[in-house]
């Protein structure tokens, strides 16, 4: 069975850094994309960005490109979302996802999602 | 910058039919954006209703399905239920390895 585990709630300054994880178990972790989603309070779902794990490569939203930084560490089946000086404005639920992108069948789409990390960054 | 549109909200009687649709701020949504289609309860994780316009993710009852309707994708809800009242959001695929989400429709059922 496919899991995400994601890690705990951040509580954090605006200007620090900080980076939060998700560790899938159950599949071949560099086989799948996994990708990140924001939800900001009472707001609607945004898409951050994805990453191959077998290969690192990395696509951005535009409007997330440069502002924060996707990674994964197969060794650990895990991906990451790191900050380098977070603001007020990061507040939100980060949450991951284990994607489907395959052009050959022609799938492509969000198909697991982890529990989400709430991070909030406050002075 | 392209934007994925949906209604704010909509509601729809127990035992009702509703159809809520996801469209683009320029031009029409066909399969070639491979819509999928996700369910949120407040403070839950999204769940997959339906992927590549109309296959139902596993487990996902059969009361639910997607199409494409004129210019936009439709996900359609027969029968409604109590438990259906959540936040619903379509995604677009807009290729090269970028998706974009709709602002979410809220359903109330009532």
């Amino acid at each position: 069975e496919v899991h995400l585990v994601q890690s705990g709630a951040e509580v954090k300054k605006p200007g620090e850094s900080l980076r939060i994880s998700c560790k899938g178990s159950g599949y071949t972790f560099t086989n799948y994309w996994i990708g990140w989603v924001r939800q900001v309070p009472g707001k609607g779902l945004e898409w951050m960005g994805i990453i191959y794990p077998g290969q690192s490569d990395i696509t951005y939203s535009p409007s997330f490109q440069g502002l924060v930084t996707i990674s994964a560490d197969k060794s650990i089946n895990t991906a990451y979302l790191q900050w380098s000086s977070l603001k007020a404005s990061d507040t939100a639920i980060y949450y991951c996802a284990r994607h489907v992108r395959d052009d050959f069948s022609l799938n492509y789409y969000f198909q697991y999602w982890g529990q989400g990390t709430q991070v909030t960054v406050s002075s | 910058q392209t934007v994925v549109t949906q209604e704010p909200s909509f509601s729809v009687s127990p035992g009702g039919t509703v159809t809520l649709t996801c469209g683009l701020s320029s031009g029409s949504v066909s399969t070639a954006y491979h819509p999928s289609w996700y369910q949120q309860t407040p403070g839950q994780a999204p769940r997959t209703l339906i992927y590549s316009t109309n296959s139902r993710s596993s487990g996902v009852p059969a009361r639910f399905s997607g199409s494409i309707l004129g210019n936009k994708a439709a996900l359609t809800i027969t029968g409604a239920q109590a438990d259906d009242e959540s936040d619903y959001y379509c995604v677009l695929y807009m290729g090269s390895g970028i998706w974009v989400f709709g602002g979410g429709t809220k359903l109330t059922v009532l």
